[in-house]
């Protein structure tokens, strides 16, 4: 099993662009979760996606986040317009269930200069 | 609200040392209870999870982990450490009720050779 996979690894970006960061879980889970990690807040959970649908979006920071969830095996992260205080680490995982252990990717690294 | 704490922020220990890192979580239910692992630069890894039945739970690398309902505790042991355990290491707890999972602050763990 390829395990969670994220594209890109590593964003540099200007003040103000568009930044699409992208996930593919592990088949057959039915559960995605975007986190984003940084110092001074540690691990937050941004939104959590079960079965293609959005269930909880609360943790998205601002209206300049969204994510989309078109099929099974992909989902998205977009960021638009993009700001220096974005730069961060952000996570993708997916379980079997939501209840169940969650299965990490190796994350984007953000940098929004 | 459901919450969980670790302790210590930051540990350090000689090799072979004996470690064990506290999570206490605040939820009066029953819960499914994780470690993570997070090595530096890399993503968190499962290092063992406590669904239900023996208290006393074997993960990889040679932790264990012991919960105590009693004391709504889940601590994280190992008897002797090695340089290689020098990561960040994450107690989160779900309530079987719901999916979310709620983490801990984490505690960064430096083993000195």
């Amino acid at each position: 099993d390829a395990g969670v996979i994220q594209s890109p690894r590593h964003e540099v970006t200007e003040m103000g662009q568009e930044v699409t960061l992208r996930c593919k879980p592990i088949s057959g889970h039915n559960s995605l979760f975007w986190y984003r990690q940084t110092m001074m807040r540690g691990l937050e959970l941004l939104i959590y996606f079960n079965n293609n649908v959005p269930i909880d979006d609360s943790g998205m920071p601002e209206d300049r986040f969204s994510a989309k969830m078109p099929n099974a095996s992909f989902s998205t992260l977009k960021i638009q317009p993009s700001e220096p205080r974005d730069s961060a680490v952000y996570f993708c995982a997916s379980s079997f269930d939501p209840k169940y252990e969650q299965y990490f990717g190796p994350g984007t690294r953000l940098t929004v200069t | 609200a459901q919450s969980v704490s670790q302790h210590n922020h930051h540990v350090i220990l000689s090799e072979a040392a004996s470690l064990e890192l506290g999570c206490n979580y605040s939820y009066g239910g029953t819960v499914n209870l994780f470690w993570y692992v997070q090595y530096p630069g890399q993503h968190l890894q499962l290092l063992l999870k406590y669904f239900s039945g023996d208290p006393l739970v074997k993960g990889i690398k040679g932790f264990e982990a012991e919960f105590i309902k009693s004391k709504f505790s889940f601590n994280l042991r190992k008897p002797s450490v090695q340089w290689s355990d020098t990561a960040e290491y994450f107690c989160a707890v779900n309530a079987r009720s719901n999916y979310q999972l709620i983490w801990g602050a984490g505690t960064k763990l430096i083993i000195k050779p």
